[in-house]
C-alpha cells in the first residue's frame, strides 16, 4: 500500500539551530516525492519537489531510496520557517496522479 | 498563487441541510481535486476530475459528491451535512496531474 508516515506531529528549535523533518514513504514502483509547506491560515504551497534536485528558502531533501526517506533539512531555522510541513508521494494511477499526504509536522522555530 | 479561488471561505450550517463548496480557476488546468485537512490525518483526497464530466472517488468520499460541467469549476456537495464534516476543504488543480496548486481553503463548520 502506498503511504508516507510523518512521525513527529511537532517540532521545536530555536533559530540558527539545524532542522529535519522526517518523511517515510511506502511504494513499490518509483516514487516521486514533494514537500508542501502552509504557513499560518494560508494555502498550501509546494516547496521542493525531488526530482528538481533544487534548494528552496534553504531547505534541501535527498530521496533515500534505500531507506524509503525524503527528509527536509535546512542547516540554519529562522523564524519565518515557522509553518505546517507536509510530505507528499504521486501515486500514478490510470487517470492522474494522485498525492497521497503525510500527517504533516508542525515547525516551530522560537527565536 | 495559481487562479484559484474557492467560495465560500467559511459557512456555518445545520445538521441534515445540503451545502455546496465551489472550486473555480483560470488556469484552464485538466485536473482537480478536493481535499479535506483535519488534524492528526493531514490531507485527505475525497474527489477528483480529469476532465470534464469525468470524476473518480478519492480516499475519504462517503457523503460527498462532485460534479464538473465546465473545465473552470468543480463543486463539492454534501447532501446531508454532519458534524463529522466539520473540516477546512481545500480544492487543486494540476495541468498534467503531477505538481499540484492549491486553493485558500472553505472552513466548514457543521452544528
Amino acid at each position: 500500500a502506498q503511504r508516507v508516515t510523518q512521525p513527529e506531529k511537532l517540532l521545536s528549535v530555536f533559530k540558527g539551530a539545524p532542522v529535519e523533518l522526517k518523511c517515510n514513504y511506502s511504494y513499490s514502483g518509483s516514487p516521486e516525492l514533494f514537500w508542501y509547506v502552509q504557513y499560518s491560515r494560508q494555502r498550501l504551497q509546494l516547496l521542493l519537489r525531488h526530482i528538481s534536485r533544487e534548494s528552496i528558502k534553504g531547505f534541501t531533501a535527498d530521496l533515500n531510496k534505500g531507506e524509503t526517506s525524503f527528509h527536509l533539512k535546512k542547516p540554519f531555522a529562522q523564524e519565518e520557517d515557522s509553518a505546517m510541513y507536509y510530505c507528499a508521494l504521486s501515486g500514478r494511477s490510470y487517470n492522474t496522479d494522485k498525492l497521497i499526504f503525510g500527517t504533516g509536522t508542525r515547525l516551530q522555530v522560537f527565536p | 498563487d495559481a487562479g484559484i479561488t474557492q467560495s465560500p471561505r467559511h459557512k456555518v450550517t445545520e445538521t441534515g441541510t445540503p451545502v455546496t463548496l465551489r472550486c473555480h480557476q483560470t488556469e484552464n488546468h485538466r485536473y482537480m481535486y478536493w481535499y479535506r485537512q483535519d488534524p492528526g490525518h493531514g490531507l485527505r483526497l475525497i474527489h477528483y476530475s480529469y476532465g470534464v464530466k469525468d470524476t473518480d472517488k478519492g480516499e475519504v468520499s462517503d457523503g460527498y459528491s462532485v460534479s464538473r460541467s465546465k473545465t473552470e469549476d468543480f463543486l463539492l456537495t454534501l447532501e446531508s451535512a454532519t458534524s463529522s464534516q466539520t473540516s477546512v476543504y481545500f480544492c487543486a488543480i494540476s495541468d498534467r496531474g503531477i505538481e499540484q496548486y492549491f486553493g485558500p481553503g472553505t472552513r466548514l463548520t457543521v452544528t
